[in-house]
């Protein structure tokens, strides 16, 4: 079984609020990955991230921003939310190579 | 650009099997992959595929591949009503880069008691 954990489950926020949307593995994976999907839809890549100090737009432009200071951790971050990033979003990890993708279980953001 | 796609949906009664079919472009795709998403959840890895195998069969689980047709399948034996969910086929090959994995649109299979 995959080990990572995102925080929260769930958001519900106002207009202009800060979010950051936690995601840490315990895999000791290099690579990281944000996505975007709206429920039941395609999912959309908007970060991902080689190693420590390495992160890339992915090919959804998002007004979002990542960091990854430590291997395990990789923290997205919305400096002013806004309806229009009312979504799903999934955190995933993997090894080198073409091993698969192992996913969190989502954050359903929801900005009123 | 590189591409993979599935039917949308797939209704099916219980007992039966399900066969969930997917196509991409890709032609150097070294994995394929196959991934369960319950409402709400995130994806699930079911199971996966190097692209030098013909099949794998994991319990219920049977994946077929046809490099020439580019055709990838996952065949549900003895679909339950906790099958239902949406199925989400995947590759990762060369021309997608070292960080990309392309993913289908995602088949909604129902299963019908």
């Amino acid at each position: 079984e995959a080990d990572i954990y995102q925080t929260p489950r769930y958001l519900v926020i106002g207009t202009g609020k800060k979010i950051t949307l936690e995601c840490s593995q315990t895999m000791g994976h290099d690579k990281m990955y944000w996505y975007q999907q709206d429920p039941g839809m395609e999912l959309h890549l908007i970060h991902y991230s080689y190693g420590v100090n390495s992160t890339e737009k992915g090919d959804l432009s998002s007004e979002s921003t990542v960091s990854r200071i430590r291997t395990e951790h990789f923290p997205l971050t919305l400096e002013s939310a806004r309806p229009s990033h009312t979504s799903q979003y999934l955190c995933a990890s993997s090894e080198r190579g073409n091993q698969p993708q192992h996913f969190g279980d989502g954050t359903r953001l929801s900005i009123l | 650009g590189e591409d993979v796609e599935q039917s949308l949906f797939l209704s099916v009664r219980e007992g039966d099997s399900s066969v969930i079919n997917c196509t991409y472009t890709d032609s150097s795709s070294t994995y394929l992959y196959w991934y369960k998403q319950e409402p709400g959840a995130g994806l699930q890895l079911l199971t996966y595929i190097f692209s030098n195998m013909d099949m794998k069969q994991d319990q219920r689980l049977t994946v077929l591949l046809n490099k020439k047709d580019k055709h990838l399948s996952l065949r549900i034996a003895d679909t339950q009503t906790g099958d239902s969910a949406i199925y989400f086929c995947a590759e990762k090959g060369m021309a997608s880069g070292t960080y990309k994995y392309i993913f289908g649109t995602g088949t909604r299979l129902k299963v019908l008691a």
